[in-house]
């Protein structure tokens, strides 16, 4: 198993630029989320979702879109990046009741 | 939702103990008491989960306070490896089945000198 995988590990964006963060996962896991992670401010929860066509917000969720349409995937979107987007940014899976398996992250940084 | 609280940082010697402290004086009988650690650059990695009673794993052990409303993570003998950010979170197993924010914080980060 690949476990979680992210792509792409870096981006460089234009404000006003939109892209879309990948995460999948090879674990059938029904959890999957997203953090972001700022110096000194530890992780925050961005949107996560319990299964395919659930999501929900999480700390932080403005600026941010995503969709589950299958199990394996989660798409992280930014519409209209800014500058305050800049960041790392984790995906993490888990099946019910479970540990969670985070991704290697994409660092992002917006100019 | 309960919160717990730890310290800014930590320091310890190589090959010894040293004991991770996390408060969570909020704590409800259905929260699960969950550490993870995040090695630098990287992602954070589970460690160990308990609720009531004491638990041990390769990793760690985690020491859970009578009450639960703090508990300590050790690990025995530290090594150059172990320094990361570690995470004390709480999860509620009644909501383990349907929506779960899974909320991490700062983090302790802990040093391990040579």
């Amino acid at each position: 198993n690949a476990g979680v995988t992210q792509t792409p590990k870096f981006q460089v964006l234009k404000t006003g630029q939109s892209m879309t963060l990948q995460c999948a996962q090879d674990m059938n896991h029904e959890y999957m989320s997203w953090y972001r992670q700022d110096p000194g401010m530890g992780l925050r929860l961005i949107h996560y979702s319990v299964g395919a066509g659930i999501t929900d917000q999480g700390e932080v969720p403005n600026g941010y879109n995503v969709s589950r349409s299958t199990t394996e995937d989660f798409p992280l979107r930014l519409l209209s990046a800014a500058p305050s987007q800049t960041s790392v940014y984790f995906c993490a899976s888990k099946r019910q009741g479970g540990k969670l398996f985070f991704g290697s992250g994409t660092q992002l940084s917006v100019l | 939702d309960a919160k717990t609280t730890q310290p800014n940082s930590m320091e310890s010697n190589e090959e010894e103990p040293v004991h991770l402290p996390c408060n969570h004086s909020t704590i409800s009988g259905t929260d699960y008491i969950h550490w993870y650690r995040q090695l630098p650059s990287q992602g954070p990695e589970y460690v160990i989960h308990g609720l009531t009673s004491n638990v041990n794993n390769r990793m760690a052990s985690l020491a859970i306070a009578e009450d639960r409303k703090s508990s300590t993570l050790i690990l025995h003998r530290a090594t150059l490896r172990d320094a990361a950010v570690y995470y004390c979170i709480l999860r509620d197993i009644i909501t383990q089945g349907g929506s779960e924010k899974l909320v991490f914080g700062k983090g302790m980060k802990l040093t391990v000198n040579p």
